[in-house]
């Protein structure tokens, strides 16, 4: 049973316009929320996250909204680049568990020029 | 720092042969996490270790993995015998006391044929 879903595969977006990825969540004692990219060959890397404790997080162009009552994450990128296109995690976290991250299964971004 | 450092890279081996790959965590960090990455479950955690201990190792398929993590600088994740259905990408991540974010390392593309 998946906890950290992305019902997305993928996402295709013009060059900049908004980009508008989506998660949800089954696990009510999640804490504490998580995006990472993933470049083919890389490593996942951080990108933004957000407490629970908050309904908003923004970091330049990047910005996560959470709505606890309907278990849903989004990640918007505003203005979308090509640099942007790579797979993104959503990930989720319950604090009570010593920190172990549950990733859902990504969505793949292209940003189109 | 030169961040997670996993090895090999690749690695092609045949069925029945044992595998085992190696993982360096970030210096000071006390969480070490196991993930193997495949295009149908997406990022598993397969087992995170605590101060070097194991914590979880529910994620872990079947008899034939097992992990191990001797001190605070080294863990290593064996497969034995191994089989086509393994193949897949393991990554090695490590975050610090109180973090929330784990940093990956570039992972090891596993081959069994």
């Amino acid at each position: 049973d998946q906890q950290v879903k992305q019902n997305s595969p993928s996402l295709s977006v013009q060059e900049g316009r908004i980009s508008i990825l989506n998660c949800d969540y089954t696990n009510s004692m999640f804490d504490y929320f998580l995006w990472y990219k993933k470049y083919p060959a890389e490593g996942p890397t951080f990108l933004i996250s957000i407490s629970s404790i908050k309904d908003k997080n923004e970091d330049g162009r990047f910005t996560v909204f959470l709505n606890k009552s309907a278990k849903h994450l989004s990640l918007h990128i505003v203005p979308s680049q090509p640099g942007d296109s790579a797979v993104y995690f959503c990930a989720a976290k319950d604090g009570g568990s010593q920190g172990n991250l549950i990733f859902g299964k990504g969505t793949k971004l292209s940003v189109k020029p | 720092d030169a961040g997670v450092i996993q090895s090999p890279r690749h690695e092609v081996t045949e069925m029945g042969q044992e595998v085992t790959l190696r993982c360096k965590p970030i210096s000071g960090h006390n969480s070490l996490f196991w993930y193997r990455q495949t295009m149908m479950r997406g990022l598993e955690l397969l087992i995170y270790f605590n101060n070097n201990v194991p914590i979880d190792d529910s994620g872990m398929p079947e008899d034939r993995f097992s992990a191990k993590m001797p001190n605070a600088s080294f863990s290593t994740l064996k497969i034995q015998p191994s089989e086509p259905r393994d193949s897949a990408v393991y990554f090695c991540a490590s975050s610090g006391v109180g973090g929330t974010e784990a940093f990956f390392g570039q992972g090891t593309r596993l081959t069994v044929v």
